[in-house]
This record gives structure tokens, sequence and C-alpha cells, in this order.
């Protein structure tokens, strides 16, 4: 199994809703990533888990709230977020020794209303 | 800080040809891994090829190969009988040896023609 798993696919949210992204794969990885992606632009990084602790978190708004509930799960719990945040988000995972490729998921995009 | 700089936003190719794909790097750093990503239409990033930075034997996966210069700090990939799936975003990305961060280039937009 390579897959990683995202839902849902397609999020419609206003400003004051709460909402959360998961994120599942069952490789064994035990570093998992939050990325977020606007159009016709790379990936930017959100977040880091390694061994389900949270290892980087590039300076990202409280608004975005990561989780780690065990090696194979990570949860990105959204709240009071803004229009700009609207971008397809991206899971990935990967092994923490050797090359240590990401494998990843095909995204959920959110819009923010 | 690394960086990864892909100079050309958009290429075509026709069906059948060959085609190369530009990518710069910047680090101090001596041992590294590279990596060629490709992203569809229908979203999902996946890897194409990687490189390790020791090794001076470039890889090759099936059309796909890539030319890399450590002292030059480049990274080209080249594909061959190029086919209409192989339309995509092409990302290139850089990540030492010592931490867990990904970091891409702006990507290279490939349309292929018939």
């Amino acid at each position: 199994d390579t897959e990683v798993t995202q839902t849902p696919k397609h999020l419609v949210m206003g400003m004051t809703n709460k909402k959360s992204l998961k994120c599942e794969q069952h490789m064994g990885h035990r570093a998992m990533y939050w990325y977020k992606q606007k159009a016709k632009k790379p990936p930017e990084l959100m977040f880091v888990y390694s061994y389900e602790k949270l290892s980087i978190n590039e300076s990202v708004p409280s608004r975005f709230s990561p989780e780690c509930p065990n090696s194979s799960l990570l949860n990105l719990h959204l709240h009071a977020l803004q229009p700009e945040d609207s971008a397809l988000y991206l899971c990935a995972s990967s092994q923490l020794t050797g090359p240590g490729e990401l494998f990843f998921g095909e995204g959920s995009r959110l819009t923010v209303l | 800080a690394q960086t990864v700089t892909q100079s050309q936003p958009e290429m075509s190719v026709q069906e059948a040809e060959t085609v190369t794909l530009s990518c710069t790097y910047d680090t101090s750093e001596s041992d590294y891994y590279l990596f060629w990503y490709k992203q569809p239409p229908s979203r999902q990033m996946i890897l194409v090829i990687r490189q390790e930075a020791y090794k001076q034997q470039n890889a090759t996966e099936n059309r796909f190969s890539v030319n890399f210069q450590k002292a030059a700090k480049s990274f080209s990939l080249k594909i061959s009988d190029s086919q209409l799936g192989d339309a995509a975003m092409y990302f290139c990305a850089y990540r030492s040896y010592n931490t867990d961060k990904l970091i891409f280039g702006t990507g290279t937009r490939l349309q292929v023609f018939p």
C-alpha cells in the first residue's frame, strides 16, 4: 500500500466555521507533512511531524492547528479562516531514514467564503 | 539557506520527441538528495526520479533520466520519447540529509503536443 489518503477532497466553509482535514497512510512512515499549494505555485510547507511530534512549524497562523493522533493519522483543524486561505492542502509522508522521498495525497481543495 | 531555481516556467514538446527541464540549486552542504516530482492536472504529486548527491552516476527511470552536475549545482531532467501523459507541472526539489524539509523549485509546466 503506497497511498496517502486525504479527506475530504473538497471543502467549502465560512469564516466562522470549524472544520478538519484528515490524512491517513499505512506505509509505516514516521514523518508526516502538511503543505499548502496555491494555483500554479509550488507547495509551501506548513507543518512536519516526526514520530508523532511536531518538529517543524513554518510560522503558520494559529487558525491552522495540526494534530497527529498516531503514526498513521494526521489532521489539520481549521477555525476562523480567511478567504486567502483558500488553496489545495496536501498531506505527505516519508521515511525518516534514507532518501526519504515524500509520498503525497491527492489533496483537499479548500474554499473559504 | 538552500534555494532551488527552475528558470523555465513553461516548456512544450512534440509527442515522441525529447525534452530537457532545467534546475539549479544553491547549497553549502555536501550531502543531500534531489528529486523531480510530477503533478498532473488531477493534482496528485508523484515522484519521477531521485538522485543522491554522493552518487556520481546519473539516475535513470525508464524514459526519465537526469544530468546531475554537482560542482555546477545543476540537476536537469530529460524525458525521452515524450507521451501525452507526460503533460504536467514538474517540480525540482532538494532535501538535505539532516532535515525533514523538502524545498521545491517554482515548477515547469510541460505541454505535450500530438
